[in-house]
């Protein structure tokens, strides 16, 4: 079935360093693609997101393209902040739509020291 | 803007017992409301899907009668899980289709039965 793996975390940074969480996923069909970020004490938002291959997500500094022949949508940034210290959930959608169910992978953990 | 408030963010109980967890959505009216589980080190999993008025739409191996979940009106959705054991000790978080197409979710709730 469609699945979501994503990088084991905790993931530690100083300040200004650069990010990269990997993202990998199995689907059948043509999924959409998606990066929820859960600060502390609050729900998951979306971070960014891309609906077909080649697609490049933007948010905040943060960047995602969605690799098509590598089954990869890993999320960057150039330079995170403490502010940025929070849980990342790599997810798809496999019926394309924003909406609907999700499939998520793990999380991963971000802290970033200053 | 759109906020999903999800109450109680913690919760422990003996076994046996039953446990109900709320989901508001704040702003919007939420037609379909999900429901996920997420074990230690496990990925965030879709447990069932509720449109408002309806009987829930059970995801595989979610046992129905265990989990109870009531969405009688736009902005209310609760989960009961009844007679708790401790393999249900998990975290349990909704999600709402909001404005947009957007989901939005709740905080969580962390539900540790003893």
């Amino acid at each position: 079935g469609d699945s979501v793996t994503q990088m084991e975390g905790p993931v530690t940074l100083s300040e200004e360093a650069f990010l990269t969480i990997n993202c990998t996923y199995t689907a059948t069909g043509y999924p959409s693609l998606f990066w929820y970020v859960q600060y502390p004490g609050e729900g998951l938002q979306l971070l960014l997101k891309a609906t077909k291959a080649d697609d490049k997500g933007s948010n905040k500094g943060f960047e995602a393209t969605y690799r098509k022949e590598t089954t990869s949508f890993h999320l960057e940034k150039g330079s995170v902040q403490v502010s940025d210290s929070a849980v990342y959930f790599c997810a798809l959608n496999p019926y394309g739509g924003a909406t609907n169910k999700l499939i998520f992978g793990t999380g991963t953990l971000l802290a970033v020291q200053p | 803007g759109a906020v999903v408030s999800q109450h109680p963010s913690w919760v422990i109980c003996k076994s046996g017992t039953s446990v109900k967890i709320e989901c508001r959505s704040l702003d919007f009216q939420a037609t379909t409301m999900f429901w996920y589980r997420q074990f230690p080190k496990q990925s965030l999993m879709l447990m069932a899907t509720s449109n408002e008025g309806s009987k829930a739409t059970y995801e595989q191996g979610v046992e129905k009668d265990k989990f109870l979940i009531n969405h009688a009106s736009l902005t209310l959705s609760t989960l009961t899980v009844t007679s708790a054991h401790p393999e249900d000790s998990s975290f349990y978080i909704c999600s709402g289709d909001g404005p947009n197409e957007k989901l939005f979710f709740g905080s969580g709730t962390q539900l540790s039965v003893l």
